[in-house]
């Protein structure tokens, strides 16, 4: 079965620092996608980011930057000069097959609440 | 555009009640997925839609049922609700089964 654990329950740091949140995952498909999404206090899930399990190269888009490293089953995200806005509930997730069509599902991690200090 | 539309944002019921919980995807999205969040917890897949077929059920008991319309809107149904029912719904629609866009949630509590 898929697992996704996020070890870190909770993070604070001060405002400007870098920040990582972990991923580990578990899976026996050769072909999957990882995932992060963002969710304020609102509610709603933010995507940030999906990657191919066969694109290991890491991406940077502006301060948010992710490590996928298949050797170790991680996928790690890290942002750069954080700042009060980042803070929020942090999922990493994994897609799981369902069906023969292509439909998919996602195996969530259970999250990890980050903390900007003014 | 607008996004992923759920309704109602938040429910209060009693046990033993039934809910009807709605969700309507972004326009062109043909893919409705339902999960469950429990506070202090990663959301569960309960269900997902294609084409007004189901593709997938998570492990939820029978009291949870589900169903899409012609329009590609959807509802989650609970019967006989039970207190360890209280969470967020969270709903996302997908054009491409790839990429998933998630609603606000209704925020459901029994009491």
């Amino acid at each position: 079965a898929q697992k996704v654990t996020q070890a870190q329950t909770e993070i604070s740091v001060v405002e400007k620092e870098d920040v990582t949140l972990d991923c580990v995952y578990e899976t026996r498909d050769t072909t999957y996608y990882l995932f992060w999404y963002k969710q304020p206090p609102s509610g709603e899930l933010v995507f940030l980011i999906r990657r191919n399990s066969f694109d290991e190269q890491n991406e940077i888009s502006g301060r948010y930057s992710w490590n996928f490293q298949k050797s170790t089953s991680s996928f790690n995200f890290t942002i750069t000069a954080s700042q009060v806005v980042d803070s929020a509930v942090y999922f990493c997730a994994l897609s799981e097959a369902i069906s023969n069509f292509g439909n998919e599902k996602l195996t969530f991690g259970t999250g990890t609440r980050l903390t900007i200090i003014p | 555009d607008a996004g992923v539309t759920q309704s109602p944002t938040h429910l209060i019921k009693t046990r033993g009640q039934h809910v009807t919980l709605r969700c309507s995807p972004i326009s062109g999205h043909k893919s409705v997925s339902w999960y469950q969040q429990v506070l202090g917890q990663g959301p569960q897949f309960i269900f997902q839609y294609y084409e007004k077929e189901e593709r997938g059920r998570g492990n939820f008991p029978d009291r949870f049922s589900a169903r899409q319309f012609p329009n590609y809107s959807s509802e989650l149904n609970v019967n006989a609700l039970l207190l360890g029912d209280s969470a967020l719904y969270l709903c996302a629609s997908s054009l491409d089964l790839r990429s998933y866009t998630f609603g606000s949630g209704t925020r459901l509590t029994v009491v």
